[in-house]
């Protein structure tokens, strides 16, 4: 069983730039959720994914937008970078507690992917 | 949003129990307690959760009161790699449509002393 791989582990962009960052969920994970992690301070919540759809969104604007695919793996991607967007990212898996008795639904993250832009 | 609140640092000697506590008087009937702990910016880990009873895994034991309101992570025989930031979040999944989210807040600093 492979965990929650994320690439690039760093990256250095420009303001105004735009940034793909890249998510496998851990097997047979089918949901996604991606995390913004300022320094010092605790993640928070930017959205999920669950059968390629968005359906749960947190306090950021439409500029960071994500996709799903198939396969379950996701992307996150930041438009018009700004000097705050500097962080870490973190993806979560986590399998839906519906598909089978027992299952519960704890998220497992990866390493992340540290964005710094200048 | 039910909320957490966390002190900021607490210091533990190696081989002595770790308590470390955690206020949610705001949560909602439908929201677990998780808790995660984070080295050195990685990833946070899992460690346990629970609703209202008390859990234990091999990791650690969770104490939630009666009411809900906050809860205790306890680590029995806490090491040096124990060492790290201690994130008691809430964390609720609409059963109908799977949208989950996990509400962080600063957690707290854990240092194992020799």
């Amino acid at each position: 069983e492979t965990g929650v791989t994320q690439s690039p582990t760093h990256l250095i962009k420009t303001r105004g730039q735009q940034v793909t960052l890249r998510c496998s969920s851990q097997s047979g994970h089918n949901t996604v959720s991606w995390y913004q992690q300022a320094l010092g301070q605790g993640p928070q919540f930017i959205f999920q994914y669950y059968r390629e759809e968005e359906n749960g969104r947190g306090n950021f604007p439409p500029r960071f937008s994500g996709l799903q695919f198939p396969n379950y793996s996701s992307e996150l991607n930041v438009n018009a970078l700004e000097l705050d967007d500097s962080a870490l990212y973190l993806c979560a898996s986590s399998l839906d507690p519906r598909a089978r008795a027992g299952v519960t639904n704890e998220q497992f993250f990866g390493p992340g992917t540290r964005l710094t832009v200048l | 949003d039910a909320k957490t609140t966390q002190p900021p640092s607490m210091d533990c000697a190696e081989g002595r129990a770790a308590n470390l506590p955690c206020n949610h008087s705001t949560i909602s009937g439908n929201e677990y307690v998780y808790w995660y702990r984070q080295i050195h910016s990685q990833g946070p880990q899992y460690i346990i959760h629970g609703l209202k009873n008390n859990e234990t895994n091999e990791m650690a034991s969770l104490i939630i009161t009666e009411d809900r309101k906050s809860s205790t992570l306890i680590l029995p025989h806490a090491t040096l790699r124990d060492t790290a930031v201690y994130y008691c979040i809430v964390r609720v999944v609409d059963p109908w449509t799977n949208a989950g989210k996990s509400t962080f807040g600063d957690g707290t600093t854990l240092t194992v002393k020799p």
